[in-house]
């Protein structure tokens, strides 16, 4: 079964930039697009954007558009979430999810998550 | 603001069976699968409902899901204590290109 494990926490500045990683073990990697999804203190959940590793390609939230960049690299089976321009309403625990698919560019659920990651901007 | 809406709680004795509703639009949820995630405090959501009404391997039969028109609905039978976290649900909006999560609903077990 799959596993997603996520890098540490980390806390910024207001107006820098943070880079979290998500790799994943015991299941093709390639074969799926992963998503990235935040939850502020208290709050909902709340969609950032999806990579598929295979294309490269990312999609973004229209919220997050120019903050924010998701990569992915198929060698070491491992996605990235790189929020610039922090603000403290950036604080949240941010979350990789493997995406569940009925077609190659669907995004219909996700199935598998990682452990989150809390980003403190303070 | 969630664009899904749902109701902030809801709340029953043990053994009886609760439904959490959850209203969107013809762009979400009347033409893209509805999925359901249950998610207990300081732990990860874990898919429970995905394409509007199947079940993950794992997931009790307890859980179902139903769709109609621009609403579904998260259907918990035989509540437990267990069952005490939050529910959201979610859906791919084509207008607005992006997936949205309903706010979240509370789960009580009195």
């Amino acid at each position: 079964q799959v596993q997603l494990v996520q890098s540490g926490a980390e806390v910024r500045k207001p107006g820098s930039s943070v880079k979290v990683s998500c790799r994943a073990s015991g299941d093709s990697f390639s074969g799926y697009s992963f998503s990235w999804v935040r939850q502020a203190p208290g709050q909902g959940l709340e969609w950032m954007g999806r990579v598929i590793p295979i294309f490269g390609t990312p999609n973004y939230a229209q919220k997050f558009q120019g903050r924010v960049t998701i990569t992915a690299d198929t060698s070491t089976s491992t996605t990235y979430m790189e929020l610039s321009s922090l603000k403290s309403e950036d604080t949240a625990l941010y979350y990789c999810a493997r995406v569940y698919s009925n077609s190659a560019y669907d995004l219909d659920a996700f199935d598998v998550w990682g452990q989150g990651t809390m980003v403190t901007v303070s | 603001q969630s664009v899904l809406t749902q109701p902030p709680s809801v709340s029953a004795a043990p053994g009886q069976t609760v439904t959490i509703s959850c209203s969107g639009s013809s762009s979400n949820i009347e033409t893209n699968y509805v999925s359901w995630y249950q998610q207990f405090p300081g732990t990860a959501p874990k898919l429970l409902i995905y394409d509007d009404n199947k079940r993950p391997s794992g997931i009790s039969e307890r859980f179902s899901g139903s769709k109609s028109d621009t609403s579904a609905t998260l259907g918990i039978t035989g509540l437990q204590t267990g069952d005490e976290a939050d529910y959201y649900c979610a859906s791919w909006d084509y207008s607005l290109t992006t997936v949205l999560f309903g706010g979240g609903t509370k789960v009580t077990v009195l």
